[in-house]
This record gives structure tokens, C-alpha cells and sequence, in this order.
């Protein structure tokens, strides 16, 4: 079946740091995939997306590129700030289906000053 | 602001009880899913609805149902609750349910079983 893989967690970053949190899929056909963030307390929002092979997605300073040789889609920010510790789950569609999301794991990051 | 409402915001209940859990989806959109959140077993998609009818179902025990009304609202009832149903229930929503577009997500409902 489909699915996303994550990388573990937690990651810990200070202030200004490179971050990248990587992740995986496995799907039939042709996926649109996602980054959504989940801040303490709250519910998720969508941080970016991409449609299809190639597509790079980009928001407040974070960007993944849909790679379909690797099945993979990156998400990365050259520099991190403390607001930015949150929970980061990547998620699939299918174009096929109808509005499921299939998400991976989460992952945690915190960001020190 | 997502502009998904859901209430109520915790909920702590006992083994054997039956609630119901409630979402407005955005102004003008028409579809509406629910979601499950546990340590266990991660976010999982329990049910879509459009307009109404059911389109999809997911991972969504028999315990479990849902339903969307014609103001396009929608109530999640869980019923014969376990100890292992203690999650949190999102609902999101989006305009038609279909392609690639952005699914909107509530702030959730904790529901603690004891």
C-alpha cells in the first residue's frame, strides 16, 4: 500500500542551523505530496507542496523538491529560528483518490536559541 | 485561523461510553474528513465526506460513524469506547475533495477514555 517514511526523531538544532528532514514514499501512480506543521496546541497547516516530478515547493524559507528517481521529497531551510520548533509531518495523495492524506510519522524539531 | 471549527476541545469519558464530535468545515467548502492522531498508530484518515455522502473510508472501526448534515457540518460518534480510542480526532476540510488541493485542518478534539 501507500506510504511515507520519515526520518527519526527528535531533531535539535541550534538558532541559524541548516536543517533537512528527509522523507520517503511508496505509492501507486502518481502522488501529489506535502509538508504539513503542527505547532504545540495547535492543528496542522499545510507548509508547501508540490504536484508533480521536479516541482519544487517553497513557504516562509522552507523548500522540497518532488524527486520521483528517489521517491523522495526533502524538506529543508537554510536557517532555522527558535518559532520554528514544531512537529513536521510530509504526507501523499494519490490523484486518484479522494482527498485521503497518508502521512509519515512526524518528526519532532526543537530549535535552541 | 484555519477557519475549521471543532468542539468540543477536550473530552474525557469513561470505557463503554458513546460521544459525538463535531466539525464546521470553511465558509463555501464541501468536503469534510476526520483524522486520528495517537502515539501508536500516528495520523490516520478515518472517513471523507462530500456534500453529504460518504466518498471515502479509511482505517474507521465498526464502533465508529460519521456523518455530514445539510448545512454541511459534520459529527464523528464513537461509541463503546476503549481505553485505546484516547486520541486526537481532527477534522479537516477542502472544496471538492479531489487533486492536489490543500486540506484544511481544525485545531482538534482530545478525547481522553478512563
Amino acid at each position: 500500500g501507500d506510504s511515507v517514511t520519515q526520518m527519526e526523531g527528535p531533531v535539535t538544532l541550534s538558532e541559524e542551523a541548516f536543517l533537512t528532514i528527509n522523507c520517503t514514499y511508496t505509492a501507486t501512480g502518481y502522488p501529489s505530496l506535502f509538508w504539513y506543521v503542527q505547532y504545540p496546541g495547535e492543528g496542522l497547516q499545510l507548509l508547501l507542496k508540490a504536484t508533480k516530478a521536479d516541482d519544487k515547493g517553497s513557504n516562509k524559507g522552507f523548500e522540497a523538491t518532488y524527486r520521483k528517481e528517489t521517491t523522495s521529497f526533502h524538506l529543508e531551510k537554510g536557517s532555522v529560528q527558535v518559532s520554528d520548533s514544531a512537529v513536521y509531518f510530509c504526507a501523499l495523495k494519490l490523484g486518484t483518490s479522494y482527498g485521503k492524506l497518508t502521512f509519515g510519522q512526524g518528526t519532532i524539531l526543537t530549535v535552541h536559541p | 485561523d484555519s477557519g475549521v471549527t471543532q468542539t468540543p476541545k477536550h473530552l474525557i469519558t469513561a470505557t463503554g461510553q458513546r460521544v459525538t464530535l463535531r466539525c464546521s468545515p470553511r465558509s463555501g467548502d464541501l468536503s469534510v474528513y476526520w483524522y486520528q492522531q495517537s502515539l501508536d498508530q500516528g495520523l490516520q484518515f478515518l472517513i471523507q465526506y462530500y456534500n453529504g455522502e460518504e466518498r471515502a473510508k479509511g482505517n474507521i472501526l465498526e464502533r465508529f460513524s460519521a456523518q455530514q448534515f445539510p448545512d454541511l457540518h459534520s459529527e464523528l460518534n464513537l461509541s463503546s469506547l476503549e481505553l485505546g480510542d484516547s486520541a486526537l480526532y481532527f477534522c479537516a476540510s477542502s472544496a471538492w475533495g479531489g487533486g492536489p488541493e490543500t486540506q484544511y485542518f481544525g485545531p482538534g478534539t482530545r478525547l481522553l477514555v478512563l
